[in-house]
């Protein structure tokens, strides 16, 4: 069965970087597309962007051009979402979420459990 | 950036009831356009995918319709366990925006 585990909670000062990791399981994983999606508290869905595991191709949210970097490492089927630049309305959950489709954009059919990243001083 | 309109932000409705949410989209998006559930501290379930695709799994009383810019999602007979926030989500265009959300409760 497809699952999505990502790393756990993280804490950072204002400033600093983190790095989520999103681990693949039960597909191929070249075969699929990898978005990340947050979710300030109580607040609604903010899709980040998206890297095609299949050649690495990333498009990103205009509004974080620049602070995040998505990659993959196919050769442990994980996916990651780097932020710097840490500022305090980063302070959310952060999700993966596998596209429904093969070689394309397309629906979020599975999703990881989601990543608390907290940024304070 | 498309912009995806949801309406209503929040809607109280009981137990038996049809339950109808809307989203517009600023623009055509061709269908592509998805639903999802979210319960409080869960990630988001696909519901609905290209405006009237039920995902495998997902119960019959869930259904999606529209095109181009207007889009329905319709509960036929609200469930207890329906109880959550509701998405409506765009990938015709960069970024793949969501709209701001139906949070259901029960009357």
């Amino acid at each position: 069965q497809v699952q999505l585990v990502q790393s756990g909670t993280e804490v950072k000062k204002p400033g600093a970087s983190v790095k989520v990791s999103c681990k693949a399981s039960g597909y191929t994983f070249l075969s699929y597309g990898i978005s990340w999606v947050r979710q300030a508290p109580g607040q609604g869905l903010e899709w980040m962007g998206r890297i095609s595991a299949y050649n690495g191709n990333t498009n990103y949210a205009q509004k974080l051009r620049g602070r995040v970097t998505m990659t993959t490492d196919a050769s442990t089927n994980t996916a990651y979402m780097e932020l710097r630049s840490l500022r305090s309305d980063d302070t959310a959950v952060y999700y993966c979420a596998r596209d429904g489709r093969p070689y394309s954009n397309s629906w979020h059919d599975y999703w990881g459990q989601g990543t608390l990243v907290t940024v304070s001083s | 950036d498309i912009q995806m309109t949801q309406s209503p932000s929040s809607l109280s409705a009981s137990v038996g009831d049809r339950v109808t949410i809307t989203c517009q989209a600023s623009q055509d998006i061709n269908n592509y356009l998805n639903w999802y559930q979210q319960k409080p501290g869960k990630a988001p379930k696909l519901l609905i995918y290209d405006a009237s695709n039920l995902e495998t799994g997902v119960p019959s009383r869930f259904s999606g319709s529209g095109s181009g810019t207007d889009f329905t999602f319709t509960i036929s007979s609200l469930q207890p366990e329906d109880i959550a926030t509701y998405y409506c989500q765009q990938y015709d265009n960069l970024p793949y925006s969501f709209g701001q959300g139906t949070k259901l409760e029960i009357k």
